[in-house]
């Protein structure tokens, strides 16, 4: 069965470091998400990402953060200079429709600020 | 501000007993997911509901949508300890989802 799948699984840096967060979506997915949960805390939308281009973004996804699909498989998540309040897990998630109807989650990659 | 809020936020049962737990929202929402997280994993989906007044059946789950589309529920007969998990509801809204803080239920054998 087709999976969405995340690198890498737990990431600790230093505060300030870049971090990039790899998944690979679904093969035939078009929509393609970051989610990001907070220890505790709920899910929370970061990005949308349609067509090579960011579609939607929430309050969180500043000038820090940054997405990718440089290849056609990968879509990246790259956090500029981390703080400390970036520490969460982060989901991806991609789907065959817009409506986000049927979204598939990879496994997270857990990021540590320290 | 759409808030989605799920209640009761915890519960713990014994195997073989019912349950339900509700999601609302203030708002309308298009279509309404059911995802089932275990602890260092992503959201599995269960189920989408769109229609108001739709009842979908998963096994032993049933998903209930409320008429006016701002509420649901999920029941579960004869919980097993296999069900134990958070679940979280989430709505669509422009093209992104909006979570609730999910259920965190444990079934004790």
């Amino acid at each position: 069965e087709p999976e969405v799948t995340q690198t890498p699984s737990h990431q600790v840096t230093q505060m300030g470091q870049e971090v990039i967060l790899r998944c690979v979506p679904i093969s035939n997915h078009l929509y393609f998400y970051w989610y990001r949960q907070i220890l505790g805390q709920k899910v929370e939308f970061l990005v949308s990402f349609y067509n090579n281009e960011i579609s939607e973004k929430s309050e969180i996804f500043d000038d820090q953060f940054s997405v990718e699909r440089p290849d056609g498989s990968n879509f990246t998540l790259k956090i500029r200079s981390t703080k400390l309040e970036d520490s969460a897990m982060y989901f991806c998630a991609s789907g065959r429709a817009g409506n986000t109807g049927e979204l598939f989650f990879g496994e997270g990659s857990r990021l540590t600020v320290l | 501000t759409q808030l989605l809020e799920q209640s009761p936020q915890f519960l713990s049962i014994q195997e073989g007993e019912n349950l339900t737990v509700y999601c609302n929202s203030s708002s309308v929402f298009s279509s309404l997911q059911w995802y089932r997280q275990e602890p260092g994993e992503g959201p599995v989906l269960l189920v989408t509901v769109v229609t108001g007044g739709e009842v979908k059946k998963l096994k032993r789950l049933t998903f209930q949508f409320g008429d006016a589309r701002k509420d649901s529920s999920l029941h579960i007969t004869a919980a097993q300890p296999g069900d134990t998990g958070l679940y979280l509801c989430a709505m669509d809204s422009n093209y992104q989802l909006i979570w609730g803080a999910g259920t965190k239920l444990i079934i004790k054998p």
